[in-house]
């Protein structure tokens, strides 16, 4: 069974700060997809990256980068010189391709509050 | 231009009543979903349409019923409501089952 871990309930830096969320999952497929969804008060879910298995390429998007790393089964994400608006409730999600295919999983979620 | 949307964005109800949450989206997508949010905010995947046939069918009440009557469009039909049953409810469509899920805006249903 897929599974995956945000072992952060809740996480506070003040702004500038550099804060990493981790994400630890769990499956037996060798392909899969992992995901992160923001979540800000507003309460909408806003994709931010998608990562297929056979691409383990590090992504940098401007303040925001990820690191997948297989041999860990983490998929940690980055905010650099956070913000404010950087406040919000972060999904980690892995979604399989073989016999769940489509059924995703989602992590509990990491709350970040940004501090002015 | 809304990707995703779901009507209505607040249900306020009573216990025991039938209420139904729809959704449409324009994305020309062939899989669409419905997740259950808590107010702990645990996400929760309960159904999976691909091109109008169930896909996934988690161990979500019979009370829940989902339809889809064409592909861009999937409702959720929910018998004598219960307490529990309050919570934020999210569709999303996504262009196959390996493909990014794209969400609506939610519907917060809260029971009486």
């Amino acid at each position: 069974a897929q599974k995956v871990t945000q072992a952060q309930t809740e996480i506070s830096v003040v702004e500038k700060e550099d804060v990493t969320l981790d994400c630890v999952y769990e499956t037996r497929d060798t392909t899969y997809y992992l995901f992160w969804y923001k979540q800000p008060p507003s309460g909408e879910l806003v994709f931010l990256i998608r990562r297929n298995s056979f691409d383990e390429q590090n992504e940098i998007s401007g303040r925001y980068s990820w690191n997948f790393q297989k041999s860990t089964s983490s998929f940690n994400f980055t905010i650099t010189a956070s913000q404010v608006v950087d406040s919000a409730v972060y999904f980690c999600a892995l979604s399989e391709a073989g016999a769940n295919a489509g059924k995703s999983t989602f992590g509990d979620g990491t709350t970040l509050t940004v501090k002015p | 231009d809304t990707a995703v949307s779901q009507t209505p964005k607040y249900l306020v109800t009573q216990m025991g009543n039938d209420k139904s949450i729809k959704c449409e989206q324009n994305l020309g997508h062939d899989t669409m979903y419905w997740y259950k949010q808590d107010s702990k905010k645990f996400l929760k995947i309960m159904f999976s349409y691909n091109n109008k046939e169930l896909i996934i069918n988690e161990t979500v009440p019979n009370r829940f019923s989902p339809k889809s009557p064409d592909k861009a469009h999937l409702n959720l039909h929910i018998n004598s409501l219960e307490l529990g049953d309050s919570a934020v409810y999210f569709c999303a469509s996504s262009g196959g089952h390996r493909e990014t899920q794209y969400f609506g805006p939610g519907t917060r249903l809260l029971v009486l």
